[in-house]
């Protein structure tokens, strides 16, 4: 199975700070009909995941575009331009590239 | 309204078998895939498994021999069966809509 790794584990920002959350794949998660398929979910304390980029750089309707999503191959970047409080919670990237879909461990976001 | 709501008994014995039921409402289970995704307390998101728009189905590759999922297109429901269950199947099971919709999650706990 693919084997997603986040970094860092936790981070603390300020309002206003800009951050990036990494993850990287044990595989090239691109799929053989062109698309990486490569998301990213928010879940915020005591509520359901949210899904925030897909396919690695677009943007869920209603998202705001401060978050972005870039990378390919096995390299993949969530970046942040100036946290909100409403973006606290913990982070994860998952892959469907490669059946059995996989989730990364998770990065929890606070405030600093 | 589209949405999912997971339903099942919030209390199972060890060794027994969990049954959930996913019922959505606003699309098709034919045009749609189901995710089945649970969280242990405290813990990570974990895939369990999927029923996609033809019917197929894949499995988390540690749960495959006690996991099964079906649906019922005429009832818009997706069921979960997982038998064998231990006191480290506890956890909130969601099921989402392709992970860009999910329901509020059924809390699951295995104990005598």
């Amino acid at each position: 199975d693919v084997v997603l790794t986040q970094t860092p584990p936790t981070l603390s920002a300020t309002i206003g700070q800009s951050v990036s959350i990494s993850c990287r794949s044990s595989q090239s998660l691109l799929h053989s009909n062109g698309n990486t398929y490569l998301h990213w979910l928010l879940q915020r304390p005591g509520q359901s995941p949210q899904l925030l980029i897909y396919l690695v750089s677009r943007l869920e309707s209603g998202v705001p575009n401060r978050f972005s999503g870039s990378g390919s191959g096995t390299d993949f970047t969530l970046k942040i331009s100036g946290v909100e409080a409403e973006d606290l919670g913990v982070y994860y990237c998952v892959q469907g590239t490669h059946a059995p879909y996989t989730f990364g461990a998770g990065t929890k976001l606070e405030l600093k | 309204q589209v949405q999912l709501k997971e339903s099942g008994p919030g209390l199972v014995q060890p060794s027994q078998t969990l049954s959930l039921t996913c019922t959505v409402s606003g699309f098709s289970l034919t045009s749609n895939s189901v995710h089945w995704v649970r969280q242990p307390p405290g813990k990570g998101l974990e895939w369990v498994g999927a029923i996609w728009s033809g019917g197929s189905t894949d499995y988390n590759s540690a749960l495959k021999s006690r996991l099964s999922i079906s649906r019922d297109t005429s009832k818009s429901q997706v069921f979960l069966k997982m038998n064998s269950l231990q006191t480290e199947d506890t956890a909130i099971y969601f099921c989402t809509r392709k992970l860009g919709l999910w329901g509020q999650g059924v809390m699951v706990t295995v104990s005598s």
